[in-house]
């Protein structure tokens, strides 16, 4: 089955500054990559997603980035917020095989953004 | 606009003792599935379901059951708690692969201990 990392574990960064998340993915049939953002007490949140056949994809300050021969892809934020703090999960399937619901995750990276 | 519901929040359990996880979408959503969230292992696949009457094994299956009599709901038993068992559990739906559409929205989750 599918296998995914993610590191960094935890990650502090400066108001302003950006953030990097990465993820690698060991099963090559894997074609969706979705991002969720998980506030405290709350369930995780879609926040960025992409497909195989897309190098990139961008919404605002929000990029991910995906290198299918690399089987990694990282989720870049810019000029954090102190909002932004809170636990990021990557996350990949084959859409064809269980839609978006058979999602393999990785297991989290805790974001702090200081002022 | 209330998407997946999951009730109960908060609950303890004594070893041996049986619950049910209840979990109801209001979006129409073919695929439902349950996921359990432990400290530093992210989120893993319990069961899922791709439709009324149609369910299948996640990662996690052991000592939890699942049935899908209608489109909106999808309840998980546990028949018989163990320790083990103590974690978050979040319910998720999504939209079916042929509508182009895999975002898997989440439950707010329900916080398990057994003791």
């Amino acid at each position: 089955g599918e296998n995914v990392e993610q590191h960094p574990s935890t990650l502090s960064v400066q108001e302003g500054d950006s953030a990097v998340i990465k993820c690698t993915y060991s099963d090559s049939a894997s074609n969706y990559f979705p991002w969720y953002k998980q506030e405290l007490g709350k369930g995780p949140q879609l926040i960025i997603d992409i497909r195989s056949n897309v190098g990139e994809k961008k919404d605002q300050r929000i990029a991910v980035t995906l290198n299918k021969t690399a089987k990694h892809f990282s989720l870049h934020i810019t000029e954090t917020q102190p909002e932004d703090s809170a636990v990021y999960f990557c996350a990949a399937t084959n859409i064809l095989t269980g839609g978006g619901n058979k999602l393999t995750f990785g297991t989290g990276t805790q974001l702090k953004v200081e002022l | 606009n209330a998407g997946v519901t999951q009730t109960p929040k908060f609950q303890v359990l004594k070893t041996g003792q049986s619950m049910t996880l209840q979990c109801a979408q209001d979006m129409n959503h073919e695929y439902m599935s349950w996921y359990r969230q432990d400290p530093g292992m992210g989120l893993r696949l319990i069961h899922y379901s791709v439709g009324a009457g149609i369910t299948d094994q996640g990662e996690v299956p052991n000592g939890y059951n699942v049935s899908r009599s209608t489109t909106e709901d999808f309840p998980l038993r546990l028949l018989s708690a163990a320790p083990s068992q103590t974690s978050v559990y979040f319910c998720a739906s999504s939209s079916t692969p042929e509508r182009h559409n895999e975002k898997l929205f989440f439950g707010s989750g329900t916080q398990l201990s057994v003791l």
